[in-house]
């Protein structure tokens, strides 16, 4: 049974340029959520995917946007990088739509760098 | 928005301790979730625990939920328990965000 994955592992990018993050669901899942965590903080719910839309978003600019494809598997877009974007971003699974309603599962996330 | 905070928001065990984490929350919440973050940033899922009490071998979990607060015991704690603690929640009143807590730093020495 795959686990939620995520790609790439490490990114380096610079001021002002765009990055697309991937994520898998885990097998059986058909809702993708996205968090940023910087560094000594707590995950900060980006937005959450289900039935390819947007359902749910936190605290976040329109520089960050996401895509879910037929498939259930997800990607984060980031425009206009800021030196503030670097972070780990983790994505979550569940079975369902809606917050906590249903169990979330984490990937192992990609750690951005912005320079 | 929500206030979720831990406690302590560091310790340190020798291992073979007992420890009690709290995760409390400043308003009503649907539900509540425990993870536990390995040093190479993984989360790992503990808990799904909106109301009552679970067990996982050497972990357990309460959650009180009309006193807005839940509970992480880790009992008889190893080395491989080291890494964070988080509680998150999605509070209630179809607002389904989730929010994280501050977290738990816990390092376990030999």
């Amino acid at each position: 049974d795959a686990g939620v994955t995520q790609s790439p592992t490490h990114l380096i990018k610079t001021r002002g340029q765009q990055v697309t993050l991937r994520c898998s669901p885990k097998s059986g899942h058909d809702t993708v959520s996205w968090y940023q965590q910087a560094l000594g903080q707590g995950p900060q719910f980006i937005f959450q995917y289900y039935e390819e839309e947007e359902r749910q978003r936190g605290n976040f600019p329109d520089r960050f946007s996401g895509h879910q494809f037929p498939n259930y598997s997800s990607e984060l877009n980031v425009n206009a990088l800021l030196l503030g974007d670097s972070a780990l971003y983790l994505c979550a699974s569940s079975l369902g739509a809606g917050g906590l309603s249903y169990e979330q599962y984490f990937g192992p996330g990609t750690r951005l760098t912005v320079t | 928005g929500i206030q979720v905070e831990q406690s302590p928001p560091d310790l340190i065990l020798q291992e073979g301790a007992n420890s009690t984490l709290r995760c409390n929350f400043s308003d009503s919440v649907n539900n509540l979730q425990w993870f536990h973050q390995n040093p190479w940033g993984q989360l790992i899922n503990l808990f799904y625990i909106p109301s009552g009490t679970k067990q996982n071998g050497r972990l357990s979990a309460t959650t009180v939920a009309t006193e807005r607060y839940s509970l992480l015991y880790i009992s008889s704690s190893q080395t491989t328990d080291s890494g964070v603690y988080f509680c998150a929640v999605e509070n209630s009143g179809g607002y389904q965000k989730v929010t994280f807590g501050t977290g738990t730093k816990l390092q376990v020495i030999p």
